[in-house]
């Protein structure tokens, strides 16, 4: 079966772009989770979606947003780019039923700002 | 979520069992522990969860200590591949789709060595 998956691997943006990263989830799991990990550091929670809507956000700006669509795929927009924002990006996703709720981790998106 | 405490690096020979510990002293009752890794430059690995009874699956084995102030993630026999960051998470057990985030620290850096 097909873990999660992230598009694209790697990408490479200048100051004040904006980026718009996507993310495949597992078959059958509903919701979709973005951290952002910056070098040295443990994943940092972006936001969490279930059923199209936000059910969590982190400590981040609103130059972050996200969204899921019908098929629970979903997207992590970041506008006005800050040398701040590089950073490997990832995406998990959860079979919601239960209060376990194991998360599993795609491969990330690194990005770098320059 | 409760902290967690880890100690920033460990060493184990190739063969022998890793056993990593983690403290949460101030772990609430309907928290669970979760333990996930990160090898260099991929997404965190999933590898076990416990409330409060001992787990194994077939990539490790979980002990939580009756008082449930600490835990200890035991890989039965370390290869080389094992070499990662081992991270130690509790978290609450939200209602479904309820905000389920995974709060991470600097986890463990496992070396496993000829």
């Amino acid at each position: 079966d097909a873990g999660v998956t992230q598009s694209p691997t790697h990408l490479i943006k200048t100051r004040g772009q904006h980026v718009t990263l996507r993310c495949s989830p597992i078959s059958g799991h509903k919701s979709v989770s973005w951290y952002q990990q910056v070098l040295g550091q443990g994943p940092q929670f972006i936001f969490q979606y279930y059923e199209k809507e936000e059910r969590g956000r982190g400590n981040f700006p609103d130059r972050f947003s996200a969204r899921q669509f019908p098929n629970y795929s979903s997207e992590l927009n970041v506008n006005a780019l800050l040398l701040g924002d590089s950073a490997l990006y990832l995406c998990a996703s959860s079979f919601v039923g239960t209060l376990q709720e194991t998360q599993y981790f795609g491969p990330g998106t690194r990005l770098l700002v320059l | 979520d409760a902290k967690t405490t880890q100690p920033p690096s460990m060493d184990c020979a190739e063969g022998r069992a890793a056993n990593l510990p983690c403290n949460h002293s101030t772990i609430s009752g309907n928290e669970y522990v979760y333990w996930y890794r990160q090898i260099h430059s991929q997404g965190p690995q999933y590898i076990i969860h416990g409330l409060k009874n001992n787990e194994t699956n077939e990539m490790a084995s979980l002990i939580i200590t009756e008082d449930r102030k600490s835990s200890t993630l035991i890989l039965p026999h370390a290869t080389l591949r094992d070499t990662a960051v081992y991270y130690c998470i509790v978290r609450v057990a939200h209602a479904p789709g309820g905000g389920n985030k995974l709060t991470f620290g600097t986890g463990t850096q496992l070396k496993v060595e000829l």
